[in-house]
């Protein structure tokens, strides 16, 4: 059964900051990675996609790197805002089903 | 991309009652996905909703608690029945397109007193 979790659960880094969040699954034998995030009480907006054969995504100030022999995704958020602080979840699609197995994801707050 | 239009976006309802969420997408799609977010938790599957078919649901999710039906390639509900203060969470649909990215509604907030 897939496991995935992310480390750590909690974060706090003044403004302008680099910073990585990191995910782990138990199995390697994935379909795809998402990172999303979640503000307080809100639905989930994507950031990145990374498909099994990828190796990484880039997006802005946002970068997402795949190792699935180690079962492990980085999310890179560069020069770190204010407007950064939100939950962070990392998903993994396990087969081409459409499901998604979420981690308990990263809450990131960044000071000014 | 897709966007996902959920109602209600929030609601306090008695315990033993009934309450349906609707999930409307703004492009046709195959599959559409329920999931649950329980307060401090992070999100698990409760079904998946295919047009023309019955949902399938994941373990721990049983039809009779959660009905879903699927009437179109846009459309799909969520009821959850006989609330109890067991069941506030964050209940949100899901779609994927052509196995790419999924795209989430901005959820809907129940609270059972």
């Amino acid at each position: 059964k897939q496991e995935v979790t992310q480390i750590p659960a909690a974060l706090s880094v003044p403004e302008g900051e680099n910073l990585v969040l990191n995910c782990s699954f138990t199995d390697s034998a994935i379909y795809n990675l998402q990172w999303f995030r979640q503000d307080p009480g809100k639905g989930l907006t994507s950031l990145l996609l990374i498909q099994s054969s990828q190796r990484e995504q880039t997006s802005g100030r946002l970068n997402a790197s795949l190792d699935k022999s180690s079962g492990r995704s980085t999310l890179y958020i560069a020069a770190s805002q204010p407007g950064d602080s939100a939950t962070y979840l990392c998903a993994v699609g396990s087969g081409n089903t459409g499901k998604l197995i979420f981690g308990q994801g990263t809450t990131l707050q960044v000071k000014p | 991309s897709a966007v996902i239009s959920q109602k209600p976006s929030r609601d306090i309802c008695q315990r033993g009652t009934s309450l349906t969420i609707q999930c409307q997408v703004d492009s046709q799609v195959t599959m559409m996905f329920w999931y649950r977010q329980q307060p401090g938790q992070s999100l698990t599957l409760i079904a998946t909703a295919n047009q023309g078919s019955e949902a399938t649901y994941e373990s721990g999710f049983v039809i009779d608690k959660f009905p879903i039906s699927r009437p179109n390639l846009t459309f799909s509900t969520l009821t959850v029945s006989n609330m109890s203060p067991e069941d506030s969470s964050i209940y949100l649909c899901s779609v994927e397109f052509m196995n790419t990215e999924a795209f989430f509604g901005q959820g809907t907030r129940l609270t059972v007193v």
